[in-house]
């Protein structure tokens, strides 16, 4: 079982609509956790850290829950420019070593 | 600002045959690490260096795989010799020292094997 998991999609929506990715992680140790955004041959960029008590960014929202041990993001308004993989990364506290997830691929349509 | 450097942006080489990757990071940041991502997955960790120091090389293929940040700046990935499954995308990043902090990624080397 991979440490960090997501579903590679594509989620295919139009412009305008709300999306929401989920990512689970297995190491309760995890301590920090961030969404980054991967375009088509392109590297990683950080699009936002993912606080204990959830945090906004424009159209963009982060939760984390820490129970059930999983973040998601929520896409609101959807733009065509939004068409990207986005990656969930979880870090240990202890030895700080980063682990991506593979991925979920969204694609917006006009 | 410059970004995080990487040289070459693609290499090409027949199997057997040996490859070196070189990142440059941001100015200032202590914290280098060295990636490879194949297609439709996530990036993977190789290594990690703190300064000059390499702090976590658990998933590096000690086998074949090298890298060294001699004056705790630059860094070089080595392969010796390279398999047709070493064909990824190798990224490159940087960030400063911290458990929040972001990383920032170089454009990467993109290898084939033949």
């Amino acid at each position: 079982r991979k440490e960090v998991e997501q579903d590679p999609g594509p989620f295919n929506v139009p412009e305008g609509a709300t999306v929401a990715f989920n990512c689970t992680y297995s190491n309760s140790a995890s301590q920090s956790f961030f969404w980054y955004r991967q375009d088509c041959r392109k590297e990683p960029k950080l699009l936002m850290s993912v606080y204990s008590s959830g945090n906004e960014d424009g159209r963009f929202t982060a939760q984390l829950n820490r129970a059930s041990q999983y973040i998601s993001l929520l896409i609101r308004d959807s733009k065509l420019s939004d068409s990207a993989t986005y990656l969930c990364v979880a870090q240990s506290g202890g030895s700080y070593i980063p682990t991506f997830g593979r991925g979920t691929s969204l694609i917006v349509h006009p | 600002e410059a970004g995080v450097v990487q040289s070459p942006r693609y290499k090409i080489i027949e199997k057997k045959q040996p490859v070196a990757f070189w990142c440059n990071p941001i100015s200032g940041h202590n914290t280098l690490y060295w990636y490879l991502q194949n297609l439709g997955q996530g990036p993977e960790l190789l290594i990690r260096y703190e300064n000059e120091e390499a702090v976590d090389d658990s998933q590096l293929p000690k086998d074949r795989f090298s890298a060294e940040r001699l004056k705790g700046v630059d860094s070089t990935l080595k392969i010796q010799p390279a398999e047709l499954g070493d064909s990824a995308v190798y990224l490159c990043a940087s960030s400063t020292q911290g458990l929040n902090n972001e990383q920032f990624f170089g454009p990467g080397t993109r290898l084939t094997v033949l």
